[in-house]
């Protein structure tokens, strides 16, 4: 079975610091993994997507995340953080031919200080 | 922004009553999906659809049911609701259901079963 782990649910880092978000996965195949953000009382919207053709995946708002299958891992990382990126993310992975559920992580919160 | 609505948007009900979830959809996407978000569990998959009258059970669907009649819209009922089910209820929906696709995703339903 396919499970997201993400460590630590909250995150605080200070405007203009590096951003790194934990996530690791643990599939039996090759997964696919996404990026997802929330802002307070919205839905989720896609970050970016690892689906095998580059191990470093550029994603929008100046994220990015690197697939290792040695470490099991699809960190994500931001240089400077900035106070608008405060929101929650999600890990999540596709679910293999089984129509493109994704299975969650249970979320980071990250807090940006000024 | 993908088209997906959603409604009520916030809803207070009493613990035994039915309750009725919407989700709308103008973007003509084949697979629709219904997720519960709870604090430290992300989301959580409850049923999904691959077309009209095709349905099919996620990890958390004791409790609920779908149905779709129209492409476009995707119904999520509580047949007689729990306080368990108190949530915030999203959907989805994705343009093939294939393992890369994004999931675009509606604003949310809170729901609270007093």
């Amino acid at each position: 079975a396919q499970s997201v782990t993400q460590l630590g649910s909250h995150v605080s880092v200070s405007e203009g610091a590096l951003v790194l978000l934990r996530c690791n996965y643990s599939s039996s195949v090759p997964p696919y993994l996404f990026w997802y953000v929330q802002y307070p009382n919205q839905g989720l919207q896609l970050l970016l997507k690892y689906t095998s053709a580059a191990t470093l995946v550029k994603g929008i708002n100046g994220f990015e995340a690197e697939f290792k299958k040695s470490e099991t891992s699809f960190h994500l990382t931001k240089p400077s953080a900035h106070m608008s990126d405060a929101a929650e993310y999600f890990c999540a992975v596709s679910n293999q031919n089984q129509g493109g559920k994704l299975i969650f992580g249970q979320g980071t919160e990250l807090s940006v200080k000024p | 922004d993908a088209g997906i609505t959603q409604s009520p948007r916030h809803k207070v009900t009493e613990t035994g009553t039915p309750v009725t979830l919407r989700c709308h959809q103008t973007e003509n996407h084949r697979y629709m999906y219904w997720y519960r978000q709870d604090p430290g569990h992300g989301l959580r998959l409850i049923h999904y659809s691959y077309g009209v009258k095709d349905t099919d059970k996620g990890e958390v669907s004791d409790g609920y049911s779908v149905s779709r009649s129209k492409t476009e819209d995707f119904l999520l009922t509580l047949e007689s609701a729990t306080s368990s089910q108190t949530s915030v209820y999203f959907c989805a929906i994705s343009l093939a259901g294939a393992n890369t696709d994004t999931q675009y995703f509606g604003p949310g339903t809170r729901l609270t079963v007093l």
